[in-house]
């Protein structure tokens, strides 16, 4: 099957480092896409980890380790407007690639 | 102006009516999708369609169906709307790889 797990809430203070974890269940699992959202707002892209380790992309970092279907966001000196949801994708990659989305994990940052 | 453009942005339909939401983009991408969001629920996958011949079904394809008039043009179609099809409605693009999508603002859709 698909899933892919991620806790629904987390609260942090501005200034902050925050890591909000995606762990999956998912045959054939190629990579992880992170994508932001803002209330009623649309989804946007933030990165995406093809290979295992870190990618960094200034204030956001992200992790994969496919031996471990794991994988996490990590947002670094917290700032008011990082307040989102936020998710995880994964795809499996091929001529029939498609993204599968978590569940979400709305971040709240706190002054 | 947005490369992903959804019509309408808000719509209210009644139960057992018709409605369509289109979806057209500039990005010049093949790879076109329809998710739906709920709250708790993340976004499921409706349907998605990799060109203009090709039509796919989602994770939650009942009750919906798609039409892909062009390359730049995706539409949802409710041929009979019910109440738990209440939602937000988001149209996406992507590049062949499909690792990176592009969604449109978004149509809210209620049905009383």
């Amino acid at each position: 099957g698909q899933s892919l797990e991620q806790p629904s809430e987390v609260t942090a203070v501005e200034g902050a480092i925050v890591q909000i974890n995606c762990t999956y269940q998912t045959s054939g699992f190629y990579g992880l896409s992170w994508y932001q959202q803002h209330d009623g707002g649309a989804p946007t892209f933030l990165s995406y980890n093809a290979l295992d380790g870190l990618e960094e992309t200034g204030r956001f970092s992200s992790f994969l380790s496919r031996s471990d279907s794991y994988g996490y966001l990590l947002l670094q000196e917290l700032q008011m407007k990082d307040s989102a949801s936020y998710f995880c994708a994964g795809s499996r990659g091929g001529a029939t690639n498609k993204l599968i989305f978590g569940t979400g994990t709305l971040l709240a940052v706190q002054p | 102006d947005a490369d992903v453009t959804q019509t309408p942005r808000n719509r209210i339909t009644k139960t057992g009516k018709r409605i369509m939401l289109e979806c057209s983009q500039t990005k010049g991408h093949d790879r076109m999708y329809w998710y739906r969001q709920d709250p708790g629920l993340g976004l499921r996958l409706i349907y998605y369609s990799f060109d203009v011949k090709d039509i796919n079904k989602g994770e939650i394809s009942d009750g919906y169906s798609v039409s892909r008039q062009a390359q730049a043009k995706f539409s949802l179609s409710l041929e009979s709307a019910i109440p738990n099809q209440t939602a937000l409605y988001f149209c996406a693009t992507s590049d062949l790889r499909g690792n990176t999508i592009y969604f449109g603002e978004g149509s809210w859709l209620t049905v009383v």
